[in-house]
């Protein structure tokens, strides 16, 4: 199986501020990278795929990045609803695999 | 607009079996494929298995391989995931989500989530 592997675990920002989450792949899986973000209790919400693909209706501060086994997602200005946890996910093979997620909490 | 609208939540007992539903309304169903992934209590996401609804190809993650089922019924619109032989790490949120991409699968309209609790 692939293995995803998001840093950091958690991190602290406060509004407005730029934030970047990285996710390495154990193996080259081209641009198959998908971002998503749940907020508690909630489902988790498409943001960006096929590793630099915004979603219809997500803000353009949302931008994703990254080619092989490296990739990242960038928010550019931080908003109150982004407090969430946000997973990466592989669709290259199948078990499609998720990172372990990075919540990103107020400052 | 596009919702996936899941059966109500569960208790079941080690050893039972579970079925979760998932109604799909808004577009097509036979157009894309649907796939479950799970959530354990204050864990991460666990992709189980998707389905391609068109011709029923399935693939499922090996943990929970020979213990469940994913079907469909285009009359109906929706997709059945079915769990065998529970046990207690069973015990987690499931979500059905739409999949989509020609070529780079993603999820992009997902259900409200159904908890199983799994307890004796």
């Amino acid at each position: 199986d692939i293995q995803m592997t998001q840093s950091p675990s958690s991190l602290s920002a406060s509004v407005g501020d730029r934030i970047t989450i990285t996710c390495r792949a154990s193996q080259s899986i081209s641009n198959y990278l998908n971002w998503y973000h749940q907020r508690p209790g909630k489902a988790p919400k498409l943001l960006i795929y096929a590793a630099s693909s915004l979603q219809s209706g997500v803000p353009s501060r949302f931008s994703g990045s990254g080619s092989g086994t490296d990739f990242t997602l960038t928010i550019s200005s931080l908003q109150p609803e982004d407090f969430a946890t946000y997973y990466c996910q592989q669709s290259y093979i199948t078990p499609w695999t998720f990172g372990q997620g990075t919540k990103v909490e107020i400052k | 607009q596009v919702q996936l609208v899941q059966s109500g939540a569960e208790v079941k007992k080690p050893g039972a079996s579970v079925k979760v539903s998932c109604k799909a309304s808004g577009y097509t169903f036979t157009n894309n494929g649907i796939t479950w992934v799970r959530q354990a209590p204050g864990q991460g996401l666990e992709w189980m298995a998707w389905i391609s609804v068109s011709s029923g190809r399935t693939h499922y993650a090996q943990k929970v391989q020979g213990r469940v089922t994913m079907t469909t019924d285009t009359s109906t619109s929706t997709a059945y995931m079915e769990l065998r032989s529970l046990r207690s790490d069973d015990t987690a949120v499931y979500y059905c989500a739409r999949e989509v991409g020609a070529h780079i699968a993603s999820f992009d309209y997902w259900g409200q989530g159904t908890l199983v609790t799994v307890s004796s």
